[in-house]
C-alpha cells in the first residue's frame, strides 16, 4: 500500500512533442504529490507539486493532472526540449509532504532534436 | 544562497569497513532526510532528523544511523559495510511542517569494494 507504481520506465519523444508520464498509488492519506527530475551525477530537483484538492496544476510548460478517484496522477512537458532529457520521478507523501517520500521507480525520457 | 551541500562526492570503502557522510542543509531549512538510490531506481528513505532527534525511519537496518548538530547539518553512518550498500546517498533538507517539499543535495557515490 505504500508503493507508486511509475510507467513507462522510458520514454523517447521528438522536440516538441507532449511526453506523459503516469503514477499510481495506493494509499489515499497521501496528500502531497511531487515531481523530481534528474540529471546524471545530480541529485533531483523539484519540478512541480500537486495536493489531491485540485485536479491540474502548471508551471511554464510542466502540468500534473490529478485524479483522485483512480489513485493516478499524470506529469505532461508541453513543447519538449533536448535539455529536457533527464529521469522523471513522481513521490507520494503523508501530512503536506512533511512525511517520508515514497518515489516511483523513475522515467527516463531522451527528446530528440 | 547555497542549496544543500554533501560531502564527500565520492568515496570508495572496503567491505567490512564504516563510513560518515555529510550534508549541510539548505539554508533556513532545519530538517534533514537521507535517502539511498540504487542505480536506475528511484530514492529509498532512510531516516529524517528534526531538532536532533530521529523523527522517521525507513526500512534500513540499524548499521544505519545518523545524527543531526546544532547548525542543523547531519551525518550518516553506515558500519559493516556490504556490497549492496553501494549507492547514491541523497540528503535532503526542510522546513518542518511547511510541505513546500525537499530540496536535494548531489549525493555522495559510494562503492563498497
Amino acid at each position: 500500500q505504500q508503493q507508486v507504481k511509475q510507467s513507462p520506465q522510458s520514454l523517447i519523444v521528438q522536440k516538441g512533442g507532449i511526453p506523459i508520464i503516469n503514477c499510481a498509488y495506493e494509499n489515499t492519506a497521501f496528500d502531497y504529490f511531487p515531481w523530481y527530475q534528474q540529471f546524471p551525477g545530480k541529485g533531483p530537483a523539484l519540478l512541480i507539486a500537486i495536493r489531491p484538492d485540485v485536479s491540474e496544476k502548471k508551471e511554464g510548460r510542466f502540468t500534473i493532472s490529478f485524479n483522485k478517484s483512480a489513485k493516478q496522477f499524470s506529469l505532461h512537458i508541453m513543447d519538449s526540449q533536448p535539455g529536457d532529457s533527464a529521469t522523471y520521478f513522481c513521490a507520494a507523501s503523508l501530512k503536506s509532504g512533511t512525511y517520508k517520500y515514497i518515489f516511483g521507480t523513475g522515467t527516463r525520457l531522451k527528446v530528440l532534436a | 544562497d547555497a542549496g544543500v551541500t554533501q560531502s564527500p562526492t565520492h568515496l570508495i570503502k572496503t567491505r567490512g569497513q564504516q563510513v560518515t557522510l555529510r550534508c549541510s542543509p539548505k539554508s533556513g531549512h532545519d530538517t534533514v532526510s537521507w535517502y539511498q538510490q540504487a542505480l536506475g531506481q528511484g530514492p529509498q528513505f532512510i531516516f529524517q532528523y528534526y531538532e536532533e532527534e530521529e523523527r522517521q525511519r525507513g526500512n534500513f537496518p540499524d548499521r544505519f544511523s545518523g545524527h543531526q548538530f546544532p547548525n542543523y547539518s547531519s551525518e550518516l553512518n553506515v558500519n559493516a559495510l556490504l556490497l549492496g550498500d553501494s549507492a547514491l546517498y541523497l540528503c535532503a533538507s526542510s522546513l518542518a511542517d511547511r510541505g513546500q517539499g525537499y530540496t536535494f543535495g548531489s549525493g555522495t557515490r559510494l562503492t563498497v569494494v
